[in-house]
């Protein structure tokens, strides 16, 4: 079966530090890959999403960067955090854009 | 511009009672639409995915419908639980572009 892996949970970093997030997904191959971003009280937020290695395509232009290294890792980065880039991110992954995403558990970034 | 829209945006009510929740779309070409639960903290887990041809879906006590005429789709849900608490969200998808999510429903059951 497949699982979907997202860490750290928790994660809270000065304004002006560096991001890493990382996202692996087990038991699938060429899966579609999602970051989303989910502020207080707001819907999630399509950020990045990737068809494929090395295939990244950005929603919405903002601080951050991802990559995808490998088939079934996706990297959320920011070279310099924002006190606004503070929320709950969420990979998730997909078979392809009209089939069901399994979400991760989330990482709760707080920039202080 | 596809849009997603859902109300209410929270409600309460107690233990045991049905409550229904709502989701109006403006996504063409309509392909599917999905019903999360996510809770609090947690990633979004799915709970039905009705495509254009099904009225009506169920997932235990979570009953979906969908009115691809109107562009509404409601969520029922039977005989809450106090584990029933959590935020629902619609997600509505065009073609094969990346689907639209609604900002969802706050749901708390007392008991």
């Amino acid at each position: 079966s497949q699982t979907i892996h997202q860490w750290p949970a928790t994660l809270v970093q000065p304004v002006g530090s560096p991001l890493s997030l990382e996202c692996t997904v087990e038991g699938t191959s060429n899966p579609n890959l999602y970051w989303y971003r989910q502020a207080a009280g707001r819907g999630l937020q399509l950020l990045f999403y990737s068809v494929g290695i090395g295939q990244i395509s950005s929603e919405v232009p903002q601080n951050l960067s991802a990559s995808r290294p490998q088939d079934r890792q996706f990297i959320l980065s920011s070279k310099k955090l924002l006190l606004s880039d503070s929320g709950f991110y969420l990979c998730a992954w997909s078979e392809d854009p009209l089939t069901e995403a399994f979400f991760g558990q989330g990482t709760r970034l707080t920039v202080v | 511009k596809n849009q997603v829209e859902q109300s209410p945006q929270s409600l309460i009510i107690l233990e045991g009672k049905n409550c229904t929740l709502q989701c109006n779309y403006t996504v063409s070409p309509f392909s599917n639409l999905r019903w999360y639960k996510q809770d609090t903290g947690r990633g979004p887990v799915s709970l039905t995915i009705m495509t254009f041809s099904e009225n009506t879906k169920s997932n235990g006590r979570y009953t979906a419908t969908l009115d691809a005429d109107t562009k509404q789709s409601s969520l029922h849900i039977t005989a809450s639980q106090l584990s029933d608490s959590a935020s629902y969200i619609c997600v509505v998808s065009a073609g094969s572009y990346i689907p639209t999510f609604g900002r969802g429903t706050s749901l708390i059951v007392h008991p």
